[in-house]
């Protein structure tokens, strides 16, 4: 079982509606979580990370909540674009000291924006 | 100016072949990684690398090997390719090691198909 767990797998909303994206994650210890958006073709592109004492955090139209209690983050997404029409990745960092440490990535939640 | 740059883009070949991925950064980090995403979309990490020196080699086979001949270029060569190694290989680069809050950013991604 992954240690970072996306759901929905994937999503189709209209235009102009709101969409939330969930994550769960087992990976303890736990340094800081981020999400990050991945276009068809293209590399993933970091839109928010958030720390283990941080509750939300928004970048734009972007809003990510994180319950480190309950190991649970979200990912708002308000007034969607065409162009949000992405791939959605979180990604913790696990804590096991030092100052490397190692992406563990979700396997992603695929949005389509219809008109 | 592209950030972190790879060649080739697209990549095709036959199994047993030897081929070689090439990965260049002009945002003066000192950490560069390579990243696998599989058919899955499931991203992992293979390699880091930090100021030349390897600082994170996880489970991969040792028909790939990274080179890095200096802190600005990461380079993958990978012998006798099978169809297992089909996949979207990503180049990243950082600023820190990975730390808590330091922010990869990818390359576009070169796609490499094993017929």
């Amino acid at each position: 079982k992954n240690q970072v767990e996306q759901s929905p797998q994937s999503l189709i909303i209209l235009e102009g509606k709101n969409c939330t994206l969930q994550c769960n994650y087992t990976v303890s210890p736990f340094s800081n979580l981020r999400w990050y958006k991945q276009d068809t073709g293209r590399g993933p592109v970091s839109l928010t990370i958030m720390t283990f004492s941080e509750n939300t955090k928004s970048n734009g139209r972007y809003t990510a909540t994180l319950d480190a209690d309950t190991k649970q983050s979200s990912l708002h997404i308000t007034a969607s674009q065409l162009s949000d029409s992405a791939s959605y990745i979180c990604v913790v960092i696990p804590n096991y000291g030092g100052a490397t440490n190692k992406l563990i990535f979700g396997t992603g939640t695929l949005l389509a924006v219809q008109p | 100016d592209t950030a972190v740059s790879q060649t080739p883009k697209y990549l095709v070949t036959q199994m047993g072949n030897d081929k070689s991925i090439k990965c260049e950064q002009n945002l003066g980090h000192d950490t560069m990684y390579w990243y696998k995403q599989d058919s899955k979309k499931f991203l992992k990490i293979m390699f880091s690398y930090n100021n030349k020196e390897l600082i994170i080699n996880e489970t991969v086979p040792n028909r790939f090997s990274p080179k890095s001949p200096d802190k600005a270029h990461l380079n993958l060569h990978i012998n006798s390719l099978e169809l297992g190694d089909s996949a979207v290989y990503f180049c990243a680069s950082s600023q820190g090691r990975g730390g808590r809050t330091d922010t990869q950013y990818f390359g576009p991604g070169t796609r490499l198909t094993v017929l």
